[in-house]
């Protein structure tokens, strides 16, 4: 049973305009969340993140927004570039730092000139 | 570059064959990790070290034998593997278990014929 899911497993954005990849989650007691990027041939990185105490976190032009009454988060992209074009996994972590990071299956981010 | 290297970077091996997969981290982290990514599949954490001693197996086959020499290596030997073992290998660090931004390396594509 997935704990993250990323229903949209490919997304397709105009240039300037922006890019919203959406994530849920299923389990209560995760209480920090990720992005993380991946190009091909290449390993994921990490983009940003949010606790579950904030409802949203801005990092240039990316900006995370949690919604944990409906167990939902976004990112956000504004303006998208072409740069932007990669794959995008959500992941959740619970309560106890211990526990292992759970990956969704990830959105793949088209940016059309 | 994210300080995480593994080597080789594609595989391609028999069913009969054993082959090892190499992890190397450049950035000083005590805890090192294998996932495994299959198509269309979640990224799935495989095993967990820290400070050299394994601390999580997630209930992988026996085929696949992880190995940390030293907090910087981290080896993953593969033996009689099937077809489906099929998938990207990532390798990942950070500087303690339970942190909560990982540093991926950018994978092994396994093949099994």
């Amino acid at each position: 049973d997935q704990q993250v899911k990323q229903n949209s497993p490919s997304l397709s954005v105009q240039e300037g305009r922006i890019s919203i990849l959406n994530c849920d989650y299923t389990n209560s007691m995760f209480d920090y969340f990720l992005w993380y990027k991946k190009y091909p041939a290449e390993g994921p990185t990490f983009l940003i993140s949010i606790s579950s105490i904030k409802d949203k976190n801005e990092d240039g032009r990316f900006t995370v927004f949690l919604n944990k009454s409906a167990k939902h988060l976004s990112l956000h992209i504004v303006p998208s570039q072409p740069g932007d074009s990669a794959v995008y996994f959500c992941a959740a972590i619970g309560v106890n730092r211990d526990d292992k990071i759970i990956f969704g299956k990830g959105t793949r981010l088209h940016i059309l000139p | 570059e994210t300080g995480v290297t593994q080597t080789p970077r594609h595989l391609v091996m028999g069913m009969t064959n054993k082959k090892s997969l190499k992890c190397e981290q450049h950035l000083g982290h005590n805890a090192m990790y294998w996932y495994k990514q299959s198509a269309k599949k979640p990224l799935e954490l495989m095993f967990v070290y820290n400070f050299k001693e394994q601390t999580e197996n997630n209930s992988v086959p026996s085929r696949f034998s992880p190995e940390c020499p030293n907090s910087s290596h981290l080896f993953l030997h593969l033996h009689t593997l099937q077809p489906e073992d099929s998938a990207l290998y990532l390798c990942a660090s950070s500087q303690a278990r339970g942190d909560n931004e990982q540093f991926f390396g950018p994978g092994t594509r396994l093949t099994v014929l």
